[in-house]
């Protein structure tokens, strides 16, 4: 079983309030992602780091925001959650670019 | 950009039937890899094909890279309920690309 978590498991949150979902790994690898995934949908890039102090925007744009100050950790965060915002929320890492990704156990969204 | 494709979106199966779902690359790519994600959880890694024409088993699963490594397929033997969820196939050029999946259902 990989060692990538998440939390919170599930947030139930009110329009406008700042979020932040924790994402760590112990497995020291330098890639970690965060996709976005609507229920029994497709996966959405939105951000990837490829070590400390670097991240990018993925594919999907989207209005959150990361950050990596240590290799372990990959937190998201949204400024002002809005109800279009809700939706699972998965944190992923590999050793390399192009290896196998090892994925945490999300975070379910809804704002309301 | 490179663009990876998976058909069919849905698929259902009676319980010992056979099933394919196939995944093709817009690209030419190093490698292919799957995933299964069953309902309510998060996606599984379940192989990677590096080479041109690469055929791997799993137990009742048979993986394919093909010759041109654009398209791979998976194919499922005598289906168990066991492998009801989504497929995903994630092709690598540049970077990791995921497809938008097969979700199997199965009838018993």
């Amino acid at each position: 079983e990989a060692d990538i978590y998440q939390t919170p498991r599930y947030l139930v949150i009110g329009t406008g309030k700042k979020i932040t979902l924790e994402c760590s790994q112990t497995m020291g690898h330098d890639k970690m992602y965060w996709y976005q995934q609507d229920p029994g949908m497709e996966l959405h890039l939105i951000h990837y780091s490829y070590g400390v102090n670097s991240t990018e925007k993925g594919d999907l744009s989207s209005e959150s925001t990361v950050s990596r100050i240590r290799t372990e950790h990959f937190p998201l965060t949204l400024e002002s959650a809005r109800p279009s915002h809700t939706s699972q929320y998965l944190c992923a890492s590999s050793e390399g670019r192009g290896r196998e990704q090892f994925f945490g156990p999300g975070t379910r969204l809804t704002v309301l | 950009g490179q663009q990876v494709m998976q058909i069919p979106q849905y698929q259902h199966v009676q319980e010992g039937e056979d099933f394919t779902t196939y995944c093709n690359s817009s690209t030419t790519l190093s490698n292919i890899q799957w995933y299964k994600q069953r309902p309510g959880g998060h996606p599984v890694f379940l192989i990677q094909l590096v080479k041109s024409g690469e055929v791997k088993k799993q137990k009742r699963l048979t993986f394919q890279f093909g010759e041109a490594k654009k398209n791979s397929s998976l194919h499922i033997t005598a289906t168990q309920t066991t492998d009801v969820g989504t497929y995903f196939c994630a092709g690598n050029d540049y970077k990791l690309s995921f497809g938008a999946g097969t979700t199997v259902t199965v009838r018993a």
